[in-house]
């Protein structure tokens, strides 16, 4: 089945500064790849996602990219600030409406 | 956009009891439900895939008899944690995707406390 690992599994990060999240994933079919963002004790909460049908897809001060070939993505956030602090989860799918695998998480504290 | 919701947001029980956990679609129908499990300071784990009209699909490792899932509508399904034991502690959350879409629409949770 399908495996996802995340890298790191902690990041601090100054206000201001970037911040970027890698995956990987194990299965070539997969093909959406969404990114979560969980406060403690909350839902996971949709902040982007990319099909595979895509290298790269922006909204604000976050990006995702995608490499198909080498089946990796990465979260980028810029100009983090203190709000941004959380954890983060990338995902990974086979088709519409399939099942979420999960990385690991990413521990993400900006100072400030 | 679409609205998933759970019930009871948190509950204690006792051990040896059940426990049972409702999710609801609240503006959309939904043939799939997934049951995550996430423990303190961990990913989310799939549990199952609850079908409406039929069986659930289990995940390698989690016992069919003891989580028992029920998705008896379009809008509802059901996670019975039956002789809850500590170890069963955790945070249960429900997704289910809109239409057949990408994007899946998460609960906000279910705290449970085995005592």
């Amino acid at each position: 089945g399908e495996n996802v690992e995340q890298h790191p599994s902690t990041l601090s990060v100054q206000e201001g500064d970037s911040a970027v999240i890698k995956c990987t994933y194990s299965d070539s079919a997969s093909n959406y790849f969404p990114w979560y963002k969980q406060e403690l004790g909350k839902r996971p909460q949709l902040i982007i996602d990319i099909r595979s049908n895509v290298g790269e897809k922006k909204d604000q001060r976050i990006a995702v990219t995608l490499n198909k070939t080498a089946k990796h993505f990465s979260l980028h956030i810029t100009e983090t600030q203190p709000e941004d602090s959380a954890v983060y989860f990338c995902a990974a799918s086979i088709y519409k409406g399939n099942k979420l695998v999960f990385g690991a998480g990413t521990i993400l504290r900006v100072k400030s | 956009g679409a609205v998933v919701s759970q019930h009871p947001s948190w509950v204690i029980c006792k051990s040896g009891t059940s426990v049972k956990i409702e999710c609801r679609s609240l503006d959309f129908q939904a043939t799939t439900m997934f049951w995550y499990r996430q423990f303190p300071k961990q990913s989310l784990m799939l549990m199952a895939t609850s079908n409406e009209g039929s069986k659930a699909t289990y995940e390698q490792g989690v016992e069919k008899d003891k989580f028992l899932i029920n998705h008896a509508s379009l809008t509802l399904s059901t996670l019975t944690v039956t002789s809850a034991h500590p170890e069963d502690s955790s945070f249960y959350i429900c997704s289910a995707p809109r239409d057949n879409l990408y994007e899946q629409y998460f609960g906000p949770g279910t705290r449970l406390t085995v005592t």
